[in-house]
């Protein structure tokens, strides 16, 4: 069965300071992966996702994330972090494309002036 | 073009009772899927719906049953509510073919409330 560890429940950055949300996968080929962002009280916005190809993602709102299969991680990073940036994130898998999607637990990101 | 929409948007039910929770899909799109997302957890996947049928079920009881109807849109039933539905039902909605599929996008989610 697929699974996802995100091993950090909690970050705290200062704003303009880098950004690198940890993500590891269980799954024995090779997934579908989504990073999303929840703001409280929320839905999910999706910020990237990686189906195949160039292993380094951009996304939106100045994020990218990378594949590294020998490492079964897709890390999500950003350079300069900005207060909006503050809210929970979920990496999430999708064995094969059949949108049974399993999500990490979320970190949450705190940025302080 | 409107996102995926949810209603009601909050709810507080009584153990026991029975809820249904409504959603319509982004424009485009012919399939719905359900999470719950329990308080400081992530999405928990319930079932899916294409084609006005469950195409796949995650770990939920019976008392966790759907509907899509023609126009794609789709409700989320709860029987027998518990003190433990009290959650966050997400709505997500994907496009089977197209530009971008296999990518879901999620709606706002109904705030369920069982006392």
């Amino acid at each position: 069965a697929q699974s996802v560890t995100q091993p950090d429940i909690h970050i705290t950055v200062s704003e303009g300071a880098s950004l690198e949300l940890r993500c590891n996968y269980s799954y024995g080929a090779t997934p579908y992966l989504f990073w999303y962002v929840q703001s409280p009280g929320q839905g999910l916005q999706l910020l990237l996702k990686y189906f195949s190809g160039d292993t380094l993602v951009q996304g939106i709102k100045g994020f990218e994330a990378e594949f590294k299969r020998s490492q079964s991680s897709f890390n999500l990073r950003k350079p300069s972090v900005h207060w909006s940036d503050a809210a929970e994130y979920f990496c999430a898998v999708d064995s094969g494309g059949y949108q049974k999607v399993t999500f990490g637990t979320g970190t949450k990101l705190q940025v302080i002036p | 073009d409107a996102g995926v929409t949810q209603s009601p948007t909050h709810l507080i039910k009584t153990r026991g009772q029975q809820v249904t929770l409504r959603c319509s899909p982004k424009s485009g799109h012919d399939t719905v899927s359900w999470y719950q997302q329990a308080l400081g957890q992530g999405p928990q996947f319930i079932f899916q719906y294409y084609e006005e049928e469950e195409r796949q079920r995650g770990n939920f009881p019976d008392r966790f049953s759907g509907h899509q109807f023609p126009n794609y849109s789709s409700e989320l039933n709860v029987n027998a509510l518990l003190l433990g539905d009290s959650a966050l039902y997400l709505c997500a909605s994907s496009a089977s073919l197209g530009t971008d599929p296999d990518t879901q996008y999620f709606g706002p989610g109904t705030r369920l409330t069982v006392l």
